[in-house]
């Protein structure tokens, strides 16, 4: 059974940089038909979608968020991370990581969920 | 981009009734349309996915229809279980967008 777990700070002070890392198990983060993303709520709000990435790097960004935004994959350790930079309390909420089908193959639906994690921007 | 677009915002269905939620794309998104439960403090859990297929483990009474830019997610027979907030979101395109969300409450 496939498990995404996400995993960093739940408080960040503002102009500081957001950094959460989701770990996969129960399968291969390289396996070529499926792709890893981010996606956030903030409270009391709906979803947002942030980006994604392919096991080899490509990436696919939200055009509100791309000046600020970077997601990376480390496939040695079945991981892939999302770094947000100079965040305001706009920020705050819970971040979820997700897998989805091969987008090419009209399969890019997010079949897998993390628990998701809060991020509060606060000093 | 596309705007995806939800209606309405609350819908308030006596437990055994049916709920028609609505989700209308700006553009056209051909079939690539997904909806997603969301129970309060849980992540969304996919229900329907290319507009009308049942994810794997998900009840009969969940059906989806539509294509283009228009769509509805049915719940017939509505259960405890189902009173949550559902999305829908677009994968035709980059950037992927969700809907606003409805919230099915009980009535």
């Amino acid at each position: 059974q496939l498990q995404l777990q996400e995993s960093g700070p739940g408080l960040v002070e503002p102009s500081g940089t957001l950094s959460l890392t989701c770990t996969v198990s129960g399968g291969s983060i390289s396996s070529s038909i499926y792709y890893w993303g981010w996606i956030r709520q903030p409270p009391g709000r709906g979803l947002e979608w942030i980006g994604n990435i392919y096991y080899v790097g490509t990436t696919y960004y939200n055009p509100s968020l791309k000046s600020r935004v970077t997601i990376s994959v480390d496939t040695s350790k079945n991981q892939f991370s999302l770094r947000l930079n100079s965040v305001t309390a706009a920020d705050t909420a819970v971040y979820y990581c997700a897998r989805h089908g091969d987008y090419y193959d009209s399969r890019a639906y997010y079949d897998y969920w993390g628990q998701g994690t809060l991020v509060t921007v606060s000093s | 981009e596309r705007v995806m677009t939800q209606s309405p915002a609350t819908l308030s269905v006596s437990p055994g009734e049916r709920a028609t939620l609505s989700c209308r794309a700006s553009q056209s998104v051909s079939g690539n349309l997904a909806w997603y439960q969301q129970v309060p403090g849980q992540a969304p859990r996919l229900l329907i996915y290319g507009a009308s297929t049942r994810a794997t483990g998900i009840p009969a009474r969940f059906s989806g229809s539509g294509s283009g830019a228009d769509f509805t997610l049915t719940i017939s027979n509505l259960q405890s279980e189902d009173f949550a907030v559902y999305y829908c979101q677009q994968y035709n395109n980059f950037p992927f967008a969700f809907g606003g969300g409805t919230k099915v409450e009980i009535k």
